[in-house]
This record gives C-alpha cells, sequence and structure tokens, in this order.
C-alpha cells in the first residue's frame, strides 16, 4: 500500500458544482494531516490543515477519519480559481520525520 | 508572514556541470529543511531532510553524493547537483521547517528552481 494515495483524477467540473477529493495513508502514527493546492509549475500552497473533528473555510470542508486513515476535501460551489491539483499531505514525527505527498488529483473548472 | 526563498528560480545547464540551489528562510530560523523533486505531472518527492549542523538525511533511492545538501545555518540550505545529467532536469523545491517535535508542517516551500540539463 502506498503512503498516501489519492483519487488519480483528473476532475473536470462545471462551475458552481460541489467536488470531493479522497485520500487514504498507510502509516497509522501519522500526526498532521494537510490539503495543499499547486498550481501549474508551481511551488505548493497550504490550503488548509485537516483536524480529527474536522474543520470548513469557506467554500472548502476537511475531513479526517483515524480508524480508517482517510482524509477528504470537500469543494463547494466550485469556481474557475478552483482549478489545480490537490494534494494530500501527511506528516510523520518521530524518527521518521518527515512530510508525504500524495501524487495530486488535478481539478479543472469549466465555465 | 514567513518566506522562504529559492534561487535560482530556473537554471539551464550542460551536461556534466554542478549546479547549486539555495533555500533562505527569510524572517524565521528554520531547524529542518526538506528538499523535493518533482517530475513533470508526477508527485512531489522527498530527496532529503536536512536539519542545521547535521547530516542530511537521505531517502532511499537518492544518491547522497550526488546531491549534497550543506545546511550550515539556521537561514539556509543548499543543494549541489553534481555532474548533472540530462535525468536530473526536474523541478527541485525546499520546504522549511520551524522545528520538529511538535507536529505541525513545514509550511513554507519556496518557489521552486526549475533545472534543465542539456
Amino acid at each position: 500500500r502506498k503512503e498516501v494515495e489519492q483519487d488519480p483524477g483528473p476532475f473536470n467540473v462545471p462551475e458552481g458544482a460541489t467536488v470531493a477529493f479522497n485520500c487514504t495513508y498507510s502509516n497509522s502514527a501519522s500526526q498532521s494531516f494537510f490539503w495543499y493546492r499547486q498550481d501549474c509549475r508551481k511551488e505548493p500552497k497550504l490550503l488548509m490543515s485537516v483536524y480529527s473533528s474536522g474543520n470548513e473555510d469557506g467554500r472548502f470542508t476537511a475531513q479526517l477519519n483515524r480508524a480508517s486513515q482517510y482524509i477528504s476535501l470537500l469543494i463547494r460551489d466550485s469556481k474557475l480559481s478552483d482549478s489545480a491539483t490537490y494534494l494530500c499531505v501527511v506528516f510523520s514525527g518521530g524518527s521518521n520525520y518527515k512530510l508525504t505527498f500524495g501524487k495530486g488529483t488535478l481539478l479543472t473548472v469549466n465555465p | 508572514g514567513a518566506v522562504v526563498s529559492q534561487h535560482p528560480s530556473w537554471v539551464i545547464c550542460k551536461s556534466g556541470t554542478s549546479v547549486k540551489i539555495e533555500c533562505r528562510s527569510l524572517d524565521f530560523q528554520a531547524t529542518t529543511m526538506f528538499w523535493y523533486r518533482q517530475f513533470p505531472k508526477k508527485s512531489l518527492m522527498l530527496m532529503a531532510t536536512s536539519n542545521e549542523g547535521s547530516k542530511a538525511t537521505y531517502e532511499q533511492g537518492v544518491e547522497k553524493d550526488k546531491f549534497l545538501i550543506n545546511h550550515a545555518s539556521l537561514t539556509l540550505s543548499t543543494l549541489t547537483v553534481t555532474s548533472a545529467h540530462p535525468e536530473d532536469s526536474s523541478f527541485y523545491i525546499c520546504s522549511a521547517s520551524l522545528g520538529q517535535g511538535a507536529g505541525n508542517s513545514p509550511l513554507h516551500f519556496g518557489n521552486g528552481t526549475r533545472l534543465t540539463v542539456t
């Protein structure tokens, strides 16, 4: 099983659609979870952290299920500017301190 | 907010030459820096973790003698691609952390360096 696995995509949705991204991770000891977005040929930028209780930031909702080792990101009322690659990122601390990125899922929002 | 500056943004070099990429944390001290590589349409892959004042920890499959990392100060880490070959052409990104053990991610990325080896 890959350390961090995401929906392969790509996703093509019309403006205003709701789109969900899913991610699973293999290391049960992982400590922190994040969603990043990466525009073409640019560095990743933090979109939001993912908390155990679930969290929302405007049109974006992130959820974590530690028992299932599953993370999700929901985008409501998608905009053209949401078009990007969305990366699921898992942080492992301790002696294996590192961030592990999923392969990313490309989202294209169409007018 | 915290900023990580990476330089150069892009570089074209001839096969066999060495290229140095700098990563600086501009307004915070980065005890840990990460170096990633990203090939087109692929995920970011961690190459190595660099801790100030100690040797870098390389991921499996990454040649430490080819990708030299120096983290001599709390604000600067460098990655040197030695004897570059066309297959080393990639997008290299650094990320700086405020510290480990706190459960926080290294949230701050450099803007990346696009290396093309001809």
